[in-house]
């Protein structure tokens, strides 16, 4: 079956520095790939949506200088949180489709910000 | 923007219950709606979803679409303490599934 792996689960930074997630598809090609942020007290936002070989979309309030995110083959998405400060905190969750119709989610990586 | 409303917020039935949720968006647009679960620590589990107006049987799972009504819900049939968890309304505004917009959620336990 599909299968999502995100690393790491969860991770304690300091304040200013950058945390950097990964995410594996196991059992079909990812050729989309969603990251979403859940914040405390809040639902999931839409931070990028991310297709091989096509530029990475950023929605409102989300840019790549602050998320920059790679999506080099069909198995594998990372995302970095630059400058990470207590806005920041939250489950970060990649969503991977392979055919455009149900996200596959991972367990989410967790940021802490001290 | 695509706006997700769900209720009711949280909900406590005893084990074998009907459970019923509710979940309205804003988008007469929107091309499917999905109902995913997600445990404590986890990631959202898809359950069910549905593009056409009426309903959808999979299992002991039923959702229901109204475009008229920008309404949909999702039934829980012979509910399970297994079954607690968070259920999120999803809702796409495009042919793909990975543009989504999430609704708060409804907690959802069951008590055995």
């Amino acid at each position: 079956g599909a299968l999502v792996y995100q690393y790491p689960r969860r991770t304690i930074c300091k304040s200013g520095t950058s945390m950097r997630m990964e995410c594996q598809a196991v059992g079909f090609q990812a050729t989309s790939v969603a990251w979403y942020r859940q914040s405390p007290q809040k639902t999931f936002e839409l931070i990028a949506l991310s297709t091989v070989n096509s530029a990475i979309k950023y929605e409102q309030n989300f840019t790549q200088e602050k998320f920059p995110i790679s999506h080099p083959n069909l198995s594998f998405s990372s995302m970095t949180v630059l400058n990470a400060y207590l806005e920041d905190r939250g489950l970060y969750l990649c969503g991977a489709d392979n055919s455009g119709n149900t996200l596959y989610f991972g367990e989410g990586s967790r940021l802490i910000v001290v | 923007q695509e706006k997700v409303q769900q209720s009711p917020e949280s909900l406590i039935v005893p084990e074998g219950a009907m459970v019923s949720l509710n979940c309205s968006f804003s988008d007469s647009a929107s091309q499917s709606i999905w109902w995913y679960q997600q445990h404590p620590g986890k990631g959202p589990k898809a359950l069910i979803s549905i593009f056409s107006n009426g309903n959808k049987k999979e299992g002991r799972l039923t959702v229901y679409l109204n475009r008229a009504s920008l309404h949909v819900s999702l039934h829980i049939k012979d509910s399970q303490p297994s079954d607690s968890a968070v259920y999120l309304c999803a809702v796409s505004l495009d042919t793909n599934a990975y543009k989504v917009i999430f609704g708060k959620g409804t907690h959802l336990h069951v008590l055995p």
